[in-house]
């Protein structure tokens, strides 16, 4: 298995105020992403990163914001949770975005806002 | 737009054989990827596609039409361990993945 974590695993938390969760990843991966996961929808792409600073949107991005510091870890914060977030998040990390490059996934975070 | 279609549920007996299909309509086109995910769990790769054609790993096969948008996950002598959803993601021409909602498969004895 890909050494990718992520934490925490489970959180509830109040609306309006700030979450971060984290990825780390062992793997020395180029690529990270973060994407939530919601009954009846398909894996949603919130924000991605191709390397160190360098980050991007995906379908998804309102309400949330990222940063990569370092090549193993990938923060994804909600500046002001809703209850819209309440979602489970998953990271994942891949070596190229071409080819047959797969992308391997954290065991994912469950996040409740109330 | 771009979309992913497959059935929502599925049954099958033990010891049978499944396909799930999968439709695409995406803004191109740079592979096809199976995923499995038990209930609880992430996501696991099963299989790739780029070309058309059938790719075979073990008990589970994959096919893919480029020219009909259309894939098909074909699972083998069924164990009740592949009660699991069924995941299709089509890489688009930014590389990004577009994710199905995903087929829940229930095996019965």
């Amino acid at each position: 298995d890909a050494g990718i974590t992520q934490s925490p695993r489970h959180k509830v938390t109040e609306t309006g105020t700030p979450v971060t969760l984290r990825c780390h990843q062992t793997e020395n991966h180029r690529y990270m992403y973060w994407y939530r996961q919601d009954p009846g929808h398909g894996l949603r792409l919130i924000h991605y990163s191709y390397g160190v600073k360098d980050t991007d949107k995906g379908e998804v991005s309102d309400g949330y914001s990222v940063s990569r510091s370092k090549t193993e870890d990938f923060l994804l914060t909600l500046e002001s949770a809703t209850s819209s977030q309440t979602s489970v998040y998953f990271c994942a990390i891949s070596e190229r975005e071409d080819s047959s490059y797969e992308q391997y996934f954290g065991p994912g975070t469950r996040l409740t806002v109330t | 737009g771009q979309n992913i279609d497959q059935p929502t549920e599925m049954t099958a007996t033990e010891g049978a054989i499944v396909q799930i299909n999968c439709t695409y309509q995406t803004s191109g086109f740079n592979g096809l990827f199976w995923y499995q995910q038990h209930a609880g769990e992430a996501p696991t790769f099963l299989s790739y596609n780029v070309l058309d054609g059938l790719e075979e790993k073990g008990r589970f096969s994959s096919f893919l039409s480029r020219s009909k948008g259309y894939s098909y996950l074909l699972l083998k002598e069924l164990q009740m361990k592949d009660s699991a959803s069924y995941l299709c993601a089509v890489r688009d021409s930014n590389y990004q993945l577009i994710w199905g909602a995903g087929t829940k498969l229930i095996i019965k004895p």
